[in-house]
């Protein structure tokens, strides 16, 4: 059973499309997390959110808490988008620190 | 440019080795996490500092890693004996509350 369940896994698009890319998770949360990791292996913290909407350039990201699911939406999409974007969620904070779900990821290819 | 530094890039042992990676957390932030990537798992937490005490290992196995922060300025994640099971990326993250920055990774080959 995965605490984080992400879809596609595996997306492929035309340069200039309109990307989404959804994570539902089943655990109670304090934080989701969208990640970006590239074809080299570095990861970047895209965005850090536990409730509403966030925008940065043509990212956006939502979280709606009733229905324990986020999406990640990528406007005018660029080859250079192309990676794999993984969702991750932490747990209620606790004394004994948080718990750390990870979805496995989805690829995104965009092509020119 | 503040970054998070990992050291070394990349390691090639024999199993039964001592491993040691190395991690520079960005001056000022209060957390650092150890994750480990495979292809089969995905990103797993390992380990888990908060003002430099340990919160949660629960991802390690004990019985062969250690994760420490001698202090404030160096994360350390050891493995005694390493195992080829123990092939991966680890990654170093570091940041204030539930933000994080990760560390280029180091990529670990047991053989």
């Amino acid at each position: 059973k995965n605490e984080v369940e992400q879809s596609p896994q595996n997306l492929t698009a035309q340069e200039g499309e309109f990307i989404t890319i959804n994570c539902s998770y089943s655990v109670g949360i304090s934080a989701l997390h969208w990640l970006q990791q590239h074809p080299g292996g570095g990861i970047v913290s895209l965005f850090m959110l536990s409730s509403g909407k966030k925008k940065h350039g043509r990212l956006i990201a939502t979280i709606n808490i009733q229905e324990k699911h986020s999406s990640l939406h990528i406007t005018a999409s660029h080859p250079r988008d192309s990676a794999v974007y993984i969702c991750a969620v932490t747990g209620p904070v606790s004394n004994t620190g948080n718990q750390f779900y990870f979805g496995t990821g989805t690829s995104l290819t965009v092509i020119p | 440019d503040a970054r998070v530094t990992q050291t070394p890039r990349h390691k090639v042992t024999e199993m039964g080795q001592e491993v040691t990676m190395r991690c520079q957390p960005i001056l000022g932030h209060n957390t650092v996490f150890w994750y480990r990537q495979t292809m089969m798992q995905g990103l797993e937490l390992l380990a888990y500092f908060r003002n430099r005490a340990p919160l949660d290992d629960s991802g390690m196995p004990k019985d062969r890693f250690s994760a420490e922060m001698p202090d404030a300025t160096l994360a350390t994640l050891k493995i005694q004996p390493s195992e080829p099971r123990d092939s991966a990326v680890y990654f170093c993250a570091s940041g204030f509350g539930n933000e994080q920055f990760f560390g280029p990774g180091t990529r670990l080959t047991v053989l």
